[in-house]
């Protein structure tokens, strides 16, 4: 099955930075690649998905890069807020009908 | 957008006592739902997936018999945690999906507290 791995598990830096979480998957039928922002006891909120005929996808301050070839994605959060704090999740998929597979998730703490 | 509704929110239950979970789309059909397991500080994990009017499918190390999950209709999905032990406390939350409507729309999750 998919196996997607996500680095690193914490990261922490100054408001207005820019932060960067990277993930790796596995199975090259996973087509489909979103990102979750959970913030403590709440549902996992999406904040950009990207699709494997896409390799870059951009939302103000939110980007997410993928490479289909080596099999890894990433989201880059630029201007850092404070709000931004929480734990971020890849995921990925065969999205007919299967399940997010999820990394181990990201806390991201953004200090003013 | 898509909705899904999940009920109860929180649930505080005595051990040995069985807790019924409901996830139902408000605004379209869900052919496919998943159910995740969330211990504190860590990942969700898949716990299994049920297309209506089928039998689910559960991952491996997910004992069918205790989480027994029904998905009789497009709109409604039901686990509920038989015999629950409090190691079954943990936040569960279902997540939608259908063939109409690409993605996955998630429930806001269950806190479940057995003890």
């Amino acid at each position: 099955g998919e196996n997607v791995e996500q680095h690193p598990s914490t990261l922490s830096v100054q408001e207005g930075d820019s932060a960067v979480i990277k993930c790796t998957y596995s199975d090259s039928a996973s087509n489909y690649f979103p990102w979750y922002k959970q913030e403590l006891g709440k549902r996992p909120q999406l904040i950009i998905d990207i699709r494997s005929n896409v390799g870059e996808k951009k939302d103000q301050r939110i980007a997410v890069t993928l490479n289909k070839t080596a099999k890894h994605f990433s989201l880059h959060i630029t201007e850092t807020q404070p709000e931004d704090s929480a734990v971020y999740f890849c995921a990925a998929s065969n999205e007919s009908g299967y399940a997010l597979n999820f990394g181990k998730g990201t806390s991201l703490l953004v200090t003013p | 957008g898509a909705v899904v509704s999940q009920h109860p929110s929180r649930v505080i239950c005595k051990s040995g006592t069985s807790v019924k979970i409901e996830c139902r789309s408000l605004d379209f059909q869900a052919t496919t739902m998943f159910w995740y397991r969330q211990f504190p500080k860590q990942s969700l994990m898949l716990m299994a997936t049920s297309n209506e009017g089928s039998k689910a499918t559960y991952e491996q190390g997910v004992e069918k018999d205790k989480f027994l999950i029904n998905h009789a209709s497009l709109t409604l999905s039901t686990l509920t945690v038989t015999s629950a032990h409090p190691e079954d406390s943990s936040f569960y939350i279902c997540s939608a999906s259908s063939i109409t409507n690409y993605g996955y729309t998630f429930g806001s999750g269950t806190r479940l507290t057995v003890v």
